[in-house]
């Protein structure tokens, strides 16, 4: 399947602070972004989802102040999670597509902690 | 009503039997299912996608859609210890709109007892 790199893979940063996560598609333009968000024991929650050069729609109740999507290419999408509270610690995963089939690829993933 | 809705399980199954997981969908009008697996603390892979009613084989997996049910599964042939992970049933809900999204049930931790 094709490649999605998504970085960092760990972070921990103090609360209050601000984080990014880069998403990459590697050997295909990704059209579509989707950013989920998965906490210990849960199914994926997706957060927001991104067409290159456009505005994220967000889903109800998440908060796009709070959660920053940029998609200025078809290669690359950010999340910046903004004035991070430890409740916002989780793992985030971002997904391109669709693929030749209508599936998406996922990136790696990111864990954050906010202490 | 969840859009996508699995059986949390744990569902434990002896090494080489068949395991059987099954996920129904709300939404009448999603065309594409898929069948993804994730191990702990890592992201999901995909299995299996499935679009025409009936079963599509690959190896040891064969995904089952009934679309007037609204029902689709995942069987596992000659489970092994390493299928032990939650498998996640994933739906394209409104395929042919700019709102088509692709939505995860909750998830079934399987686990293949040697």
């Amino acid at each position: 399947g094709a490649v999605v790199s998504q970085h960092p893979s760990w972070v921990i940063c103090k609360s209050g602070t601000s984080v990014k996560i880069e998403c990459r598609s590697l050997d295909f333009q990704a059209t579509t972004m989707f950013w989920y968000r998965q906490f210990p024991k849960q199914s994926l929650m997706l957060m927001a989802t991104s067409n290159e050069g456009s505005k994220a729609t967000y889903e109800q109740g998440v908060e796009k102040d709070k959660f920053l999507i940029n998609h200025a290419s078809l290669t690359l999408s950010t999340l910046t999670v903004t004035s991070a509270h430890p409740e916002d610690s989780s793992f985030y995963i971002c997904s391109g597509g669709p693929g030749p089939t209508g599936e998406l690829f996922f990136g790696e993933g990111s864990r954050l902690t906010v202490l | 009503q969840k859009e996508v809705e699995q059986n949390s399980g744990p569902l434990s199954v002896p090494e080489g039997a068949i395991a059987s997981l099954n996920c129904t969908y709300s939404d009448r009008g999603s065309q594409s299912f898929f069948w993804y697996r994730q191990y702990s603390g890592k992201s999901p892979e995909l299995i299996m996608f499935i679009y025409s009613n009936g079963d599509k084989e690959d190896g040891r997996f064969t995904a089952q859609l009934n679309k007037a049910s609204q029902y689709v599964s995942l069987l596992i042939r000659d489970s092994q210890p390493s299928d032990s992970a939650t498998y996640l049933c994933a739906v394209n809900i409104r395929p042919y709109s700019s709102a088509s999204k692709i939505i995860f049930g909750s998830g079934t931790r399987l686990s293949i007892r040697p």
